[in-house]
């Protein structure tokens, strides 16, 4: 089956940095994507990887090692604003269904 | 521009009745994709439509259906609903059918089944 797993909740205050973990388990693999989704919001992309290595947007990067099935999001100078949950996700195949994972909600303190 | 957008914003159903949603992409975008979002889970795949073509279809029964019209905007149509239907309902466009890594969602449509 296709499943993939993140941590549930992670903390930390304004200005640290934080890292948020992936591991997949999909039939085919075409990519793996970020969303952040404040509540009661839509979900936005923020980062995509095809290929191994890293992926640096402002102060987000997005890692993928396929060797691994494995891949992590580094949230860098926290702000409050980036309080929100955090999805993975992996495109299957060549079409536009994404498999998400469950979530992780990142709360960020003062 | 306009992001996606999606009617109604809530809905409030009882069991046994139909519900349809809609959504109208990004001008310009093609692709527009259904997603179910349970409280605290992420988005399921329920289908993609491309060019009023269904060409993707998640793991939901037959009482789920979704079509694409002549301006690229979305019906998703729920037959028969169940209590274990309340969620949010994404849409999201694209421009393509595919090799895209982006995905652009509406603001959803909140239902709740009683």
């Amino acid at each position: 089956g296709q499943s993939l797993e993140q941590p549930s909740e992670v903390t930390a205050v304004e200005g640290a940095i934080v890292q948020i973990n992936c591991t997949y388990q999909t039939s085919g693999f075409y990519g793996l994507s970020w969303y952040q989704q404040h509540d009661g919001g839509a979900p936005t992309f923020l980062s995509y990887n095809a290929l191994d290595g890293l992926e640096e947007t402002g102060r987000f990067s997005s890692f993928l090692s396929r060797s691994d099935s494995y891949g992590y999001l580094l949230l860098q100078e926290l702000q409050m604003k980036d309080s929100a949950s955090y999805f993975c996700a992996v495109r299957d195949n060549y079409g536009q269904n994404f498999v998400f994972g469950p979530g992780t909600r990142l709360s960020v303190l003062p | 521009d306009a992001g996606v957008t999606q009617s109604p914003t809530h809905l409030i159903k009882t069991r046994g009745q139909h519900v349809t949603l809609r959504c109208s992409p990004i001008s310009g975008h093609k692709s527009v994709s259904w997603y179910q979002q349970v409280l605290g889970q992420g988005p399921q795949f329920i289908f993609q439509y491309y060019e009023k073509e269904e060409r993707g279809r998640g793991n939901f029964p037959d009482r789920f259906s979704a079509r694409q019209f002549p301006n690229y905007s979305s019906e998703l149509n729920v037959n028969a609903l169940l209590l274990g239907d309340s969620a949010l309902y994404l849409c999201a466009s694209s421009f393509q059918t595919g090799g895209e890594e982006k995905l652009f969602f509406g603001s959803g449509t909140q239902l709740s089944v009683l």
